[in-house]
Parts: structure tokens; C-alpha cells; sequence
């Protein structure tokens, strides 16, 4: 099961959006809504920002929004502030076997 | 509040075995389907196990399969990781997360991480 594929790093100025892309397969994010984001900043645990595509857990700002297109998934976020700068990780599930499979991550400046 | 705290990480020779625990409190244990997230140090996170709320089903990456052993004990709130065969590539710190409940999705809860260092 091969890593999916995000952009190694995304900047943006404060108040900007941007989008990060997360790259899967048939078998991954092409085949089922289930892509979950994750952000991690330095040194902490991951925290889960959207989940089932597009749903955001309670608390998580309504700066961050998700979507699929085919094979690939987006977050974006708006509104881009300081606090934002971290490292984002997409996650999608891919049935049976080795069920769930991450993104490369992409690491986030805020300029 | 819900709380996940991992033990059992530290440095271990090659080859050997190492048993992780994530003590879960603040929900009701039994009811949720639980992971096991593994980073390397400076490196992107791997998804490594999941196991049902039961226990009746588990799931592994196919990296540590046949290695590693993913139980639970829902009388002790008390999530594992047994490691076997340890091999230098699985040094990483390792987090237990919580599934949304009765959804694939996970992670609405994670543990602080514990380091498993894989080192003669």
C-alpha cells in the first residue's frame, strides 16, 4: 500500500486560503468518502480536523473545509492565520488488508 | 474528560520484543473501536493497527504484520501493542487514537506518544 501523495509544502499569507492536494488511487480515496485530515504541530500529537471528507469535528474551525474530486482530495483552509502554520496529513481508508493508508504530509507556512 | 496515555516505549535491541499500553479513561472504553499510529522521528505518520470495540476484529499495515499484535482488555480500559521482531525501522513514537464512534474515521482523541527506539 503505497503512501498517498501531498505536496511536500504550501504557504500562504495571513488571511489568504490555500488548498493542500492528497493523491490516491481506485482503491483508496477514489472508492470511498472516508479521507480524514489531520493536523501536527511540532513536537504534539496529531488532531483531527475533518473526517468522512468533509465533516468537521466539534470545535475544529470553520476555516478548515475538505472535498474530493475523483482520486483526490483537498483541504482548505481560509482565513489563513498564524496558528495555522503546522505540519497536515490526510488519511484515507482502503478496505480490506492493510485498511487504512496516510498522505506524505505537507507542511504549512504562514508568511 | 477523555484521556489516552501510552507506556511501555523505550530502547530495545534488535530482535527483541516490547509490549506498548494505552490506558484509556474519561469514556466508555468497550464501546469504541481503538489504533495504533506509529512516526518516525522526522518522518510522516503510519497508520500501524486498529481492533474492534471487542476485540473480534483486528487489522494491521502490512509492514508489521505477522510482528505485531494489537489486544485489548475493556475490564482494564487498556489498549496494546505487542512488538516482536523488532527491527530498526520501527523506531518511532507510537500513539494509540480514539475511533469516532461506530465510524471508520479515527482520531477524534489521541494519546501523547511513547518512543520505541530500535538500537544495539
Amino acid at each position: 500500500q503505497s503512501a498517498l501523495t501531498q505536496p511536500a509544502s504550501v504557504s500562504g499569507s495571513p488571511g489568504q486560503s490555500i488548498t493542500i492536494s492528497c493523491t490516491g488511487t481506485r482503491s483508496d480515496v477514489e472508492s470511498y468518502n472516508l479521507v480524514s485530515w489531520y493536523q501536527q504541530h511540532p513536537g504534539k500529537a496529531p488532531k483531527l480536523m475533518i473526517y468522512e471528507g468533509s465533516k468537521r469535528p466539534s470545535g475544529v474551525s470553520n476555516r478548515f473545509s475538505g472535498s474530493k474530486s475523483g482520486n483526490t482530495a483537498s483541504l482548505t483552509i481560509s482565513g489563513l492565520q498564524a496558528e495555522d502554520e503546522a505540519d497536515y496529513y490526510c488519511c484515507s481508508y482502503s478496505g480490506s488488508g492493510s485498511p487504512y493508508v496516510f498522505g506524505t504530509g505537507t507542511k504549512v507556512t504562514v508568511l | 474528560q477523555v484521556q489516552l496515555v501510552e507506556s511501555g516505549g523505550g530502547v530495545v535491541q534488535p530482535g527483541r520484543s516490547l509490549r506498548l499500553s494505552c490506558a484509556a479513561s474519561g469514556f466508555t472504553f468497550s464501546d469504541y473501536t481503538m489504533h495504533w499510529v506509529r512516526q518516525a522521528p522526522g518522518k510522516g505518520l503510519e497508520w500501524v493497527a486498529a481492533i474492534s470495540y471487542d476485540g473480534s476484529s483486528k487489522y494491521y499495515a502490512d509492514s508489521v504484520k505477522g510482528r505485531i499484535t494489537i489486544s485489548r482488555d475493556n475490564s482494564k480500559n487498556t489498549l496494546y501493542l505487542q512488538m516482536n521482531g523488532l527491527r530498526p525501522e520501527d523506531t518511532a513514537v507510537y500513539y494509540c487514537a480514539r475511533a469516532l464512534r461506530g465510524l471508520i474515521s479515527f482520531g477524534d482523541y489521541w494519546g501523547q506518544g511513547t518512543l520505541v527506539t530500535v538500537s544495539s
